[in-house]
């Protein structure tokens, strides 16, 4: 069946660095687009970044461009998030999600930015 | 950057009411839409994408319908387990984005 499992989150310092990790399993990993989802407390989605099945094309959402870089790497069925320049804003529930249409989704880590 | 807006923010029904949701695209995403339920401390569920395609094992008492910047979400029969928040998003452009959610409380 198809899983995602992220990894990685925790606290931070503002200023800080984070990689998050999404392992895929159950899927042809290399034939999906991939995105990344946050979710702050209490607040709704807030779409972060999306990558192409190949890794060739990447977007960000403008709150997060220029800060943080989503990468992929298909021997390791494994999504990533690199995020660095952190601020308390940032402080979400962090998923990553299959396809265009978000068909799967992890579980959730949580990313707390905090002096 | 395409905005969502959905409507209303919260809706209080009962237990076999039929209830509708609305999503409106600030410009238009053809039929580049999907649906959510979201439940506490729970990952979104996808439940309708297309606009208007059942995604496999949701309850067919969910249906979705619109095109262009008109969307909307009718569950034909509240059932117990359908009180959570619901959220639009669109993916016509790979800035893709969400609406503000909607929350169905129980009257």
């Amino acid at each position: 069946q198809v899983q995602l499992v992220e990894s990685g989150g925790g606290v931070v310092q503002p200023g800080g660095s984070l990689r998050l990790s999404c392992v895929a399993s159950g899927f042809i990993f290399r034939s999906y687009v991939m995105h990344w989802v946050r979710q702050a407390p209490g607040k709704g989605l807030e779409w972060v970044a999306f990558i192409s099945h190949d890794g060739s094309n990447k977007y960000y959402a403008d709150s997060v461009k220029g800060r943080f870089t989503i990468s992929r790497d298909k021997s390791k069925s494994t999504l990533y998030l690199q995020m660095n320049s952190l601020r308390a804003e940032d402080t979400a529930v962090y998923y990553c999600a299959r396809d265009h249409f978000c068909d799967f989704w992890g579980q959730g880590t949580l990313v707390t930015v905090s002096s | 950057d395409i905005q969502m807006t959905q409507s209303p923010s919260t809706l209080s029904a009962s237990v076999g009411d039929r209830v509708t949701i609305t999503c409106r695209a600030s410009q238009s995403i053809s039929s580049w839409l999907a649906w959510y339920q979201q439940k506490p401390g729970k990952a979104p569920k996808l439940l309708i994408y297309d606009a208007s395609t059942l995604e496999s094992g949701v309850p067919s008492r969910f249906s979705g319908s619109g095109s262009g910047t008109e969307f909307t979400l009718t569950i034909s029969s509240l059932q117990p387990d359908d009180f959570a928040t619901y959220y639009c998003q669109q993916y016509d452009s790979y800035s893709q984005t969400f609406g503000q959610g909607t929350k169905l409380e129980i009257k």
